[in-house]
């Protein structure tokens, strides 16, 4: 069965940093992966998509890597701005039609 | 851009009683989801839905559970006989295509179900 972990659970940083979210997942035969970030109270705002044969994929400041082999992914933010904060989730899917299982998250806060 | 839409944001209802939880997905969607959330707990997966059949399910969607594509644009999630537990964020999702697998899963803004 499939498990996400996502480490740190909480991160702090202050205005301008780059930092690094990490997610890790047992069973290395995915077909995606897909980071989303999450508001308080709010949905899920998909970031990137990684495909099995892809090993990164950049939007504007954030660059999402994937080493299928070692069962890790993780999410770059560059420049970080206190806009960025909210929770970071990973989701892999294992194949085609399956559905997203998550990991509990990242919940990031920028301080000005 | 095309959104999935998700009401009410907050249903409150009293322990034993039906609820239905109501998303539009975005229009040229095949593929459609439920996940839930409970406060400070991991999004899990309740049942997905392709060609008006459920293609997959979890343990978690029971006989207490049931989904629907009344029409060509709506699809609900029925609860009977809500039970406290079942108070979460309830999340619809959608996705174009499989086959072109480069397609992310869109999730609505969710509905917040309190059982009291």
């Amino acid at each position: 069965k499939q498990e996400v972990t996502q480490i740190p659970a909480a991160l702090s940083v202050p205005e301008g940093e780059n930092l690094v979210l990490n997610c890790s997942f047992t069973d290395s035969a995915i077909y995606n992966l897909q980071w989303f970030r999450q508001d308080p109270g709010k949905g899920l705002t998909s970031l990137l998509l990684i495909q099995s044969s892809q090993r990164e994929q950049t939007s504007g400041r954030l660059n999402a890597s994937l080493d299928k082999s070692s069962g890790r992914s993780t999410l770059y933010i560059a420049a970080s701005q206190p806009g960025d904060s909210a929770t970071y989730l990973c989701a892999v899917r294992n194949s085609g039609n399956t559905p997203l299982v998550f990991g509990k998250g990242t919940r990031l806060s920028v301080i000005a | 851009e095309p959104e999935v839409t998700q009401t009410p944001s907050h249903q409150v209802t009293q322990m034993g009683q039906e609820v239905i939880l109501r998303c539009v997905p975005i229009s040229n969607h095949l593929y459609f989801y439920w996940y839930r959330q409970i406060l400070g707990q991991k999004v899990e997966f309740l049942v997905s839905f392709y060609n008006n059949e459920i293609s997959e399910k979890s343990e978690i969607f029971d006989d207490q559970f049931s989904v629907e594509r009344p029409d060509g644009s709506n699809f609900t999630l029925k609860i009977r006989s809500t039970k406290l537990e079942d108070s979460a964020m309830y999340f619809c999702a959608s996705s174009d295509s499989v086959v072109y697998s480069n397609q992310p899963q869109h999730f609505g803004d969710g509905t917040r179900l309190s059982i009291l």
